[in-house]
């Protein structure tokens, strides 16, 4: 039973739209992260968050934002959407220790035309 | 930071076959993670690995790090169809996990 949540499953949006992709676990998990990936390809990290009011950016360059107001709660905002934005983003987040690895969420699979 | 190769990028097996994907390193691993990703969907974590040479089992599943801590293999015997997937390695690069190309597995029936 996934404890994270991702909205929406799927998106398609027209370029320059702004769009939040919103990212919710029940974990009480710290650790957040977003991962970008392309269909059947690696899966690069563009933001993660320790905690709450803290965030960076990751391996990969992205411009997207992302913020963290709330344990719970952490969205991703693209602010002028593109073509080159198309891919699958998925959210994670990490429990206490590393033996249980990282919790992702079903991902958001965002189309730009 | 540290980065890992998977091999083989590809793994077409007969069903009822055994099969060994490998992830390597050029540096020593801390630990090393597995993740499988069903086509459609999202990574599942599978197991972590940290001592030398340690080596897991999950049913059907060996896990085995090498006992440099520089490589890692997942062994797959007697493969189904419920099988099919990319296998992901994942390390921790500055505490965050930096994952592998994969190996996306398909199963001929």
């Amino acid at each position: 039973e996934a404890d994270i949540y991702q909205t929406p499953r799927y998106l398609v949006i027209g370029t320059g739209k702004k769009i939040t992709l919103e990212c919710s676990q029940t974990m009480g998990h710290d650790k957040m992260y977003w991962y970008q990936q392309d269909p059947g390809m690696e899966l690069h990290l563009i933001h993660y968050s320790y905690g709450v009011n803290s965030t960076e950016k990751g391996d990969l360059s992205s411009e997207s934002t992302v913020s963290r107001i709330r344990t719970e709660h952490f969205p991703l905002t693209l602010e002028s959407a593109r073509p080159s934005h198309t891919s699958q983003y998925l959210c994670a987040s990490e429990g206490i220790g590393m033996a249980y690895g990282y919790t992702f969420g079903s991902g958001t699979r965002l189309t730009v035309v | 930071g540290q980065q890992v190769m998977q091999i083989p990028q590809y793994q077409h097996v007969q069903e009822g076959e055994d099969f060994t994907t490998y992830c390597n390193s050029s540096t020593t691993l801390s630990n090393i993670q597995w993740y499988k990703q069903r086509p459609g969907g999202h990574p599942v974590f599978l197991i972590q690995l940290v001592k030398s040479g340690e080596v897991k089992k999950q049913k059907r599943l060996t896990f085995q790090f090498g006992e440099a801590k520089k490589n890692s293999s997942l062994h797959i015997t007697a493969t189904q169809t419920t099988d099919v997937g990319t296998y992901f390695c994942a390390l921790f690069n500055d505490y965050k996990l930096s994952f592998g190309a994969g190996t996306t597995v398909t199963v001929r029936a």
